[in-house]
């Protein structure tokens, strides 16, 4: 069975600071993978997603991930974190036929 | 433009009452969703549907129930059987179906409450 795990609950980094999110999965084959924001109280909107090519994957607001087949991970990356930034961040994998499977989430502070 | 639309935004549930969660999108997507989301524990799927008429259960469907008599809306009852029925819930729909390679596109969430 797949499994996605999110090593941190919680992360608290400084405005402008760097930023890596971690994401490890379990999965026979390459899967589909996925980065995805909440806001409180919203959806969950698309960051960035893989699923084939190029392992560093650019997404919206100045994210990109890395698919690391050795290490089974797609950490997310951001050079300067932005106030804006402070959400809940979740991984997902999938397979073609298979359910999306969603991490536990990252909550991520920003302090000025 | 295209989304989807989660209606209402808060709900208030009493106790022994059933409810029902509106869900609708314009995306043409064949695959609906929902989820239910509790802190700590990110998503859980409670059902969901591949094409009209047909709908699966997911993980932690005891005490809801879904329909999909038309593409564009899927909507969730909560029932009286939910001990709790406390969370934020959410929709989503996809294309061609689980697993796809795009995403899912999520509604913006309704929140249930029960008083």
């Amino acid at each position: 069975a797949q499994s996605v795990t999110q090593p941190d609950i919680h992360i608290t980094v400084s405005e402008g600071a760097s930023l890596e999110l971690r994401c490890n999965y379990s999965y026979g084959a390459t899967p589909y993978l996925f980065w995805y924001v909440q806001s409180p109280g919203q959806g969950l909107q698309l960051l960035l997603k893989y699923f084939s090519g190029d392992t560093l994957v650019q997404g919206i607001k100045g994210f990109e991930a890395e698919f690391k087949r050795s290490q089974s991970s797609f950490n997310l990356r951001k050079p300067s974190v932005h106030w804006s930034d402070a959400a809940e961040y979740f991984c997902a994998v999938a397979h073609t036929g298979n359910q999306f499977y969603f991490g536990t989430g990252t909550s991520l502070t920003v302090i000025p | 433009d295209g989304g989807i639309t989660q209606s209402p935004k808060y709900l208030f549930r009493k106790e022994g009452q059933n409810v029902t969660l509106s869900c609708e999108q314009n995306l043409n997507h064949d695959a609906m969703y929902w989820y239910r989301q509790d802190p700590g524990q990110g998503l859980r799927l409670i059902y969901y549907s591949q094409i009209v008429n047909d709908f699966q259960k997911g993980d932690i469907a005891e005490g809801y129930s879904v329909s999909r008599e038309k593409k564009e809306s899927f909507p969730l009852t909560v029932t009286s059987a939910q001990k709790n029925p406390t969370a934020f819930y959410l929709c989503a729909s996809s294309i061609p179906g689980t697993g796809s390679p795009y995403g899912y596109t999520f509604g913006s969430g309704t929140r249930l409450t029960v008083v």
